[in-house]
């Protein structure tokens, strides 16, 4: 049970280049986030998934796309990287049913946009 | 939507004295606290959370007091350890809500 894995772990872009970020868990968890963290600033939710197909807009999805295809796997996506969105991001999984609320983070991407 | 506040933002305590970390929320229908310990260069992991039902809950050295009525939860350390260096996060989830509003967390430092 690898719990949640995030590819890759660190990543240096140039302005303007893309990529992909991938996030999966093996918990069979309904629920998937992803969250940027920069100093000082806590951790800043970008898009969510309550399920397969579906996503929805945190607090600062501006620059970022996400996809959940697959119930295991949740995706995000910066089509133009900006210097603005170096960060270490983190996703994150949790379970609906009894006892819910417990959210299950990755170990982080390190993103550098030069 | 909730807003949690978190205070202080640092503290720094002598090894073996206590650690108490404050939070406060704006839902009064949220009903699920958890805090994360983040050490650094790590992922956050919870290590206690309490439900609305519930005054207090206890971890060995860690517990957590909540006050519904004035809406704020607690974190209090007890004769705290240098691993027990890390940043803290709180956080708050609302009734039928899927999304966890995070505190902007505490750096606690144990001097030895």
């Amino acid at each position: 049970n690898a719990g949640v894995t995030q590819t890759p772990k660190f990543r240096v872009l140039k302005t303007g280049q893309s990529m992909t970020l991938l996030c999966a868990q093996d918990m069979n968890h309904e629920y998937m986030y992803w969250y940027r963290q920069d100093p000082g600033m806590g951790l800043r939710l970008i898009h969510y998934s309550v399920g397969e197909g579906t996503t929805a807009k945190g607090e600062v999805p501006d620059g970022y796309n996400v996809s959940r295809l697959k119930k295991q796997n949740f995706l995000l996506g910066l089509e133009s990287a900006a210097p603005s969105q170096t960060s270490v991001y983190f996703c994150a999984s949790s379970y609906l049913g009894q006892g819910y609320g417990e959210q299950f983070f990755g170990p982080g991407t390190r993103l550098t946009v030069l | 939507g909730e807003n949690v506040e978190q205070h202080p933002s640092t503290l720094s305590v002598q090894e073996g004295d206590s650690a108490v970390i404050k939070c406060t929320y704006s839902d009064s229908a949220s009903n699920y606290f958890p805090w994360y310990k983040q050490e650094l260069g790590k992922r956050p992991q919870l290590i206690i959370d309490i439900r609305s039902n519930v005054g207090e809950k206890k971890d060995q050295r860690i517990a957590v007091t909540l006050n519904k009525t004035a809406k704020h939860f607690s974190l209090h350390i007890t004769e705290t350890q240098p691993e027990d260096s890390a940043v803290y996060f709180c956080a708050a989830l609302p009734a039928n809500d899927y999304k966890l509003s995070f505190g902007a967390g505490t750096t606690v430092t144990v001097r030895a």
